[in-house]
């Protein structure tokens, strides 16, 4: 099976502090995807990438970036964290217009 | 730009009931449709998906979903329900082409009573 691993269940982090939300996957995926789910609005598109080195913005990209160097590994980065980023951040992966898999996801809570 | 309503915010249904969950979506061009469940404390998993062919998709755990496209919706339907199926229940469109990056609904929360 498919396997998308996000490195923290929870995080806890203060107002003002560089994030990083780490995601691995382990079936040589090319696209893979970061999103965030808030009550009420569903999940969001923040950044995509199809391919090593390669990225797209989401719909809501504002106060985020993202790093992929390797296939399987894809970083989102709070460049200054805030607490309007406290949500619950999935990352997903998927083959060329295959389903997505999603990683059990990350609580960030921003103090 | 592709969106998707799932106007049912939460619903309740007794075990062994039918169900129906609504969707409608918006896209100028015939639509990658796809339903998801989430279990509480779970990522996203894949319950159907429709990218042409027959309008009624089967897929895993015993749900269908139909694709009308005069009605712009693909509406998820199970002919009974288990306590397990609670959790919440999100619709998704994809354009053709790029199906991988999925617009989502806001969800709909699933109950089950017994």
């Amino acid at each position: 099976d498919v396997k998308v691993t996000q490195s923290s269940r929870y995080l806890v982090k203060r107002t003002g502090e560089k994030v990083f939300l780490e995601c691995v996957q382990d079936m040589d995926h090319e696209n893979m995807f970061w999103y965030r789910q808030d009550p009420g609005l569903g999940l969001r598109l923040i950044y995509f990438s199809y391919d090593v080195k390669m990225k797209e913005k989401g719909d809501i990209p504002e106060g985020y970036s993202v790093s992929r160097e390797k296939k399987e590994r894809f970083s989102l980065i709070l460049e200054s964290a805030s607490t309007n980023q406290t949500s619950m951040y999935l990352c997903a992966s998927s083959l060329r217009a295959g389903k997505l898999f999603f990683g059990s996801g990350t609580q960030l809570s921003v103090l | 730009a592709q969106s998707v309503t799932q106007p049912d915010i939460h619903i309740t249904v007794s075990e062994g009931a039918s169900l129906e969950l609504r969707c409608n979506y918006s896209y100028g061009a015939t639509p990658y449709l796809f339903w998801y469940v989430q279990s509480p404390g779970q990522g996203l998993q894949l319950l159907l998906k429709y990218f042409s062919g027959d309008t009624l998709v089967q897929g895993i755990k015993g749900f269908e979903a139909e694709f009308k496209r005069s009605q712009s919706s693909f509406n998820l339907r199970k002919p009974s329900v288990h306590w397990s199926d609670a959790a919440e229940y999100f619709c998704a469109v994809g354009a053709s082409g790029t199906a991988s990056k999925l617009t989502f609904g806001t969800g709909t929360r699933l109950q089950v009573t017994l």
